[in-house]
């Protein structure tokens, strides 16, 4: 089965700019999360969609965003970017039944802001 | 609100002796928790998880933890810690009642084994 597969892996935009991500999960899976990994806040959970719905959200700024397609697949925008926003964006999901739905991880997709 | 927290930015420990990562939680209801690992420039890797049952679970490349409930706490070990062990590893935590219930990561504590 192929693992969770982010694009692009790396990209470098300028302030006020918009960026958007992709995330494929497992197949099967339902359910896809996404977190910010900074060295200073470490994991921070952004959004979670599941059936095309978001299903919970985190603590972050209107600009950050997300959709899930019918095929499962997520992408996540920010919008006008800043200094702070570069991370790692990281994608991941799971199934949605039984085995305590632990998270699969994606390489994630490294922002640089300048 | 459910939290997890990672006391020790970074553990160092010779290669070959036992080692521990801590871990505390707070969550309503039961928790489901797990242990992750990450490499350089890598996403995070799976290693075990707690839902019911047996307080010492059993993981991947030799790791355990052990579940501890009065002190809500889950820390990871290793009995003889290898140096390709060196890694960041973080403990999470999601409120077991509900499947839709997110899940939080702690900080992240830095493993780094000496040879």
């Amino acid at each position: 089965k192929a693992g969770v597969t982010q694009t692009p892996r790396y990209l470098i935009k300028t302030r006020g700019q918009q960026v958007t991500l992709s995330c494929s999960p497992i197949s099967g899976h339902r359910s896809v999360s996404w977190y910010q990994q900074t060295p200073g806040q470490g994991l921070q959970f952004l959004f979670e969609y599941f059936s095309e719905t978001q299903r919970n959200k985190g603590n972050f700024p209107g600009r950050f965003s997300g959709r899930q397609f019918s095929n499962s697949r997520s992408e996540m925008n920010v919008s006008t970017l800043e200094l702070g926003d570069s991370a790692l964006y990281l994608c991941a999901s799971r199934p949605t039944s039984g085995s305590g739905g632990e998270l699969f991880f994606g390489e994630g997709s490294r922002l640089t802001v300048l | 609100a459910q939290s997890v927290a990672q006391p020790e930015d970074q553990v160092n420990v010779a290669e070959g002796n036992p080692l521990t990562v801590k871990c505390t939680y707070s969550v309503s209801g039961n928790p489901y928790l797990f242990w992750y690992v990450q490499y350089p420039n890598r996403g995070l890797q799976f290693l075990l998880k707690y839902i019911t049952g047996d307080n010492l679970v059993k993981g991947s490349y030799g790791f355990e933890a052990e579940f501890n409930k009065s002190q809500t706490s889950f820390h990871l070990k290793k009995p003889s810690a290898l140096v390709s062990d060196s890694a960041l590893y973080f403990c999470a935590v999601r409120a077991g009642y509900s499947s839709a219930s997110k899940i939080i990561f702690g900080s992240g504590t830095r493993l780094s084994i000496r040879p």
